[in-house]
């Protein structure tokens, strides 16, 4: 069975920064491209930012760009999300997906999806 | 880039059929033949129903159905079932800023 699992949410000050994670299993990571997706009631989904599965192509929605940066392990079947300078306007449910292809980029769909770990950025 | 604009709500009755619309531009629906959709209930993760436009994922019914005319993609439910109560959200390939969501919309089944 195909698992997407975050971690790392919680309630941060403004200007902070947080790490999340995603550990996956049920299929051969480093075969495919991985995403992360946001969630907010006022906005909906967004998505964030997508790598492939060697980490040479990495894309960043414009919101994001030069504060967030994805990375994966590849030997821990695991992606991540380092989010810095974080602002109020980042409060959201953040998802893991998974691509059916390997490279971020090109047209893809998400599926699966994980959970879901909510970041709070409020003083 | 801007979310792609879905209806708030829609609503059928059991055995009917809803469609929803979700209409963006030429450099995202209308560019590309890579619209998906996405079913959300209440605290669960999205799930995908509708991928390329029209085609369904393996385990999702044959009640779902896409399409997509120009700028505007959509999304048929047929015969109408009450686990069909959700928030469905459509998406699409979008170029250089790769990925689009749009609005979302609340299906009401009465």
């Amino acid at each position: 069975e195909v698992q997407l699992v975050e971690s790392g949410g919680g309630l941060v000050q403004p200007g902070r920064s947080l790490r999340l994670s995603c550990a996956v299993s049920g299929f051969t990571f480093d075969d495919y491209a991985m995403h992360w997706v946001r969630q907010t009631p006022g906005k909906g989904l967004e998505w964030v930012s997508g790598i492939s599965w060697n980490s040479d192509s990495i894309h960043y929605a414009d919101s994001v760009k030069g504060r967030f940066t994805i990375s994966r392990d590849n030997a821990k079947n695991s992606l991540y999300l380092q989010m810095n300078s974080l602002r109020p306007e980042d409060t959201a449910l953040y998802y893991c997906a998974k691509a059916p292809e390997k490279y971020s980029g090109s047209p893809t769909r998400f599926d699966p999806w994980g959970q879901g770990t909510l970041v709070t950025v409020s003083s | 880039q801007s979310a792609l604009t879905q209806p708030p709500s829609a609503s059928g009755s059991p055995g009917q059929s809803v469609t929803i619309s979700c209409t963006g531009t030429s450099s995202d629906v209308g560019g590309y033949n890579y619209v998906s959709w996405y079913q959300q209930h209440p605290g669960k993760a999205p799930k995908l129903m509708i991928y390329e436009v029209s085609q369904r994922p393996s385990g999702v019914p044959d009640r779902f159905s896409g399409s997509k005319s120009g700028n505007t993609a959509s999304l048929t439910v047929s015969g109408l079932q009450a686990e069909d109560e959700a928030d469905y959200y459509c998406s699409s390939y979008a170029g250089r800023n790769p990925y689009v969501f749009g609005t979302g919309t609340k299906v009401t089944v009465l």
